[in-house]
């Protein structure tokens, strides 16, 4: 069975500075790996995916992951943060080769940007 | 515009009575999703259905009921037999290699 750990439950930042997320994986298969965001009282956004390939993913709002599968993981980087990036970051991870709904989420990441 | 429409936004209930969350999509997709949402974590499957007419049991099932009369349709419903019913309740949906599209939830409070 597969499972996600989300190192840190809250990283506060600086506007402008960088901000890293991390993300590891268990699994005994070949994994498809997600990255959503959710601002308050609101549902998740697919900020990137990691399907097969290339290991560096970019994805939207200038947000980037980097697939190691040795390591088993999966950190989401963003080198400038503004103070609209203050949300909750999950991470993700489906086995299934057909579908990507059933997903074990990691606990989340809550960021926090302050000027 | 293409989306998932979950109501209410808040919900609240007395303990003992079951409460039935709607969720309507408009994205033709074939599959949908309950997730539940509970502070430090994550998100965890209770129920879902790749078509009409059929669903399976996610890993927290017991105390939920669903349908899946219509494609559009995937109503949760919370039985009193949920022992923790409070929580944020989403409403998700998918086609075939896609990622998983959200509704904005339901925030349901059982006192």
């Amino acid at each position: 069975a597969q499972s996600v750990t989300q190192l840190d439950s809250q990283v506060p930042v600086f506007e402008e500075a960088p901000v890293e997320l991390r993300c590891n994986y268990s699994s005994s298969v070949s994994v498809y790996l997600f990255w959503y965001v959710q601002y308050p009282n609101q549902g998740l956004q697919l900020l990137l995916k990691y399907l097969s390939g290339s290991t560096l993913v970019k994805g939207i709002n200038g947000f980037e992951a980097e697939f190691n599968k040795s390591q088993t993981s999966f950190h989401l980087r963003k080198p400038s943060v503004h103070i609209s990036d203050t949300a909750e970051y999950f991470c993700a991870v489906s086995e299934s080769t057909d579908s990507w709904g059933k997903l074990q989420f990691g606990a989340g990441t809550q960021v926090v940007v302050t000027p | 515009d293409g989306g998932i429409t979950q109501s209410p936004k808040y919900l609240f209930r007395k303990e003992g009575q079951n409460v039935t969350l709607s969720c309507e999509q408009n994205l033709n997709h074939d599959a949908m999703y309950w997730y539940r949402q509970d502070p430090g974590q994550g998100l965890r499957l209770i129920y879902y259905s790749q078509i009409v007419n059929d669903f399976q049991k996610g890993d927290i099932a017991e105390g939920y009921s669903v349908s899946r009369e219509k494609k559009e349709s995937f109503p949760l419903t919370v039985t009193s037999a949920q022992k923790n019913p409070t929580a944020f309740y989403l409403c998700a949906s998918t086609i075939r290699n896609s990622p998983l599209h959200f509704g904005n939830g339901t925030r349901l409070t059982v006192t």
